[in-house]
């Protein structure tokens, strides 16, 4: 069973500060998708990488892929009180497999 | 609608009761996902469509969750039996082809809470 966590679990910071939140699996990938759900609300993709040491960037967020894909990480710059809502990530395995989620990190930004 | 739909919204069931839930994927979309999402967690996969066929239902928890989408389009989760521990969000997403790496839109959910 491939399984994938998440860290931190909750974050708290100020409007302004950059961020940084991890994906980790044992498991291999062939591709991570990073979404974002807010309350009451189904999750939206951010950004899928398929290709090891691949990086992403959407506007202030940029998105890596390890060289070995097995984890991930999703950096905020300058976070603004829109960025709040739960993070997750999503992995899929190498035979079409379904995708299995992370956990979530629940990000608050304070204006 | 351009996006999934999903209803009711919210649904508030006694224990031991039967409950359905609908999912209405995006028009032209093939395959169709179902998912739990607990309190606090990620979604975890439930059961996969392809079209009308079921492909996939290694995620339903028991035999009392069946799934069906007879014409392809739109899909009903349903419950039997209903526990406490059931109590959770249902989304349902679609994608346009197939599992993979296609991008996933989510429905807002059902939050069915069992008393």
């Amino acid at each position: 069973t491939q399984l994938l966590e998440q860290s931190p679990q909750f974050l708290s910071i100020q409007e302004g500060e950059n961020l940084t939140v991890y994906c980790n699996s044992s498991s291999v990938f062939s591709s991570l998708q990073w979404y974002r759900q807010e309350p009451g609300e189904g999750p939206v993709l951010l950004v899928t990488v398929v290709t090891g040491g691949e990086v992403k960037k959407l506007k202030r967020l940029t998105f890596q892929f390890g060289d070995a894909r097995k984890d991930s990480s999703l950096h905020i710059t300058a976070a603004q009180p829109g960025d709040t809502g739960l993070y997750l990530c999503a992995g899929a395995g190498n035979y079409g497999q379904n995708f299995v989620f992370g956990p979530g990190t629940r990000l608050s930004v304070l204006p | 609608g351009a996006g999934v739909s999903q209803s009711p919204r919210y649904k508030v069931a006694k224990r031991g009761q039967d409950v359905a839930l609908r999912c209405d994927p995006i028009s032209g979309h093939v395959s169709l996902f179902w998912y739990q999402q607990a309190l606090g967690q990620g979604p975890e996969f439930l059961t996969y469509f392809q079209n009308e066929a079921q492909l996939d239902k290694s995620g339903l928890p028991s035999d009392r969750f069946f799934a069906e989408r007879p014409e392809g389009s739109v899909s009903t989760l349903k419950i039997q039996r209903t526990q406490q521990e059931d109590s959770a969000v249902y989304l349902c997403a679609s994608t346009l082809a197939g599992r993979g790496r296609d991008e996933q839109y989510f429905g807002p959910g059902t939050r069915l809470t069992v008393t």
